[in-house]
């Protein structure tokens, strides 16, 4: 249990849907990362929010849209995705969000996504 | 860009000693080191902050080259419950953008 929950832990949708992944902290962090993590291939990082406002986007397509509502929860809204998308996505967080201390993150156990 | 690691993957028997090294080609500030087991989110291992700093953690420590831009984790006595993919971590200064490492995969046999 590390403090970050994610739902759902599993996800298979059409290239037409439109899912919404959602992550929970109770660690009282100010920082939430989405990361996403393809077979074989290192962690890659989506955004960033601190205090609930986006402060990196890491050239993300459009057909992710994230959304943080408040210090606790993050979520990431999927529309119209391709099957390269399939991947693990892993949310975190962390008290720092800058600074040499923002790489202590708490991660959640991921949603796998499959899109077929 | 990413920070490389070497070597990709590496076999140990119980109870061998492993290093991994991390390198980058911008400046490092911080490092830090994650264990990600098969099917599991990534665990914290430890944070580096100074220059030529060491830590440790049980029989797992890591050194901070800064001038080299590079850090290592040397893995001592190796245990069953090593095994696992491990990242190094770093941000750039002046920017919210945390990123990993190429990764490192151990595999301790008994």
């Amino acid at each position: 249990e590390t403090g970050v929950t994610q739902t759902p832990r599993h996800l298979v949708m059409g290239m037409t849907n439109k899912k919404s992944l959602k992550c929970e902290q109770h660690l009282g962090h100010n920082a939430m990362y989405w990361y996403k993590q393809s077979a074989k291939k290192p962690l890659e990082l989506m955004f960033v929010y601190s205090l609930e406002e986006r402060v990196e986007n890491n050239s993300v397509p459009s057909r992710f849209s994230p959304e943080c509502p408040n210090s606790s929860h993050l979520f990431l809204h999927l529309h119209t995705l391709q099957p390269e998308d399939s991947a693990l996505y892993l949310c975190a967080s962390s008290q720092d969000p800058s600074g040499p201390r923002a790489g202590e993150l708490f991660f959640g156990e991921g949603s796998r996504l499959t899109v077929l | 860009q990413q920070p490389v690691q070497s070597p990709q993957a590496v076999i140990l028997r119980e109870g061998e000693d492993a290093v991994i090294n991390c390198s980058s080609s911008k400046a490092l500030y911080s490092v830090h080191w994650y264990r990600q087991k098969h099917g599991e989110a990534p665990v914290f291992l430890m944070i580096l902050l100074k220059g030529g700093e060491q830590k440790g953690h049980d029989k797992i420590s890591a050194s901070f080259n800064e001038k080299k831009q590079q850090s290592s984790l040397y893995l001592t006595a190796s245990q069953l419950s090593y095994s696992g993919t491990y990242f190094c971590g770093t941000i750039t200064s002046g920017t919210y953008k945390y990123i990993f490492g190429t990764g490192t995969r151990l595999k301790v046999l008994a």
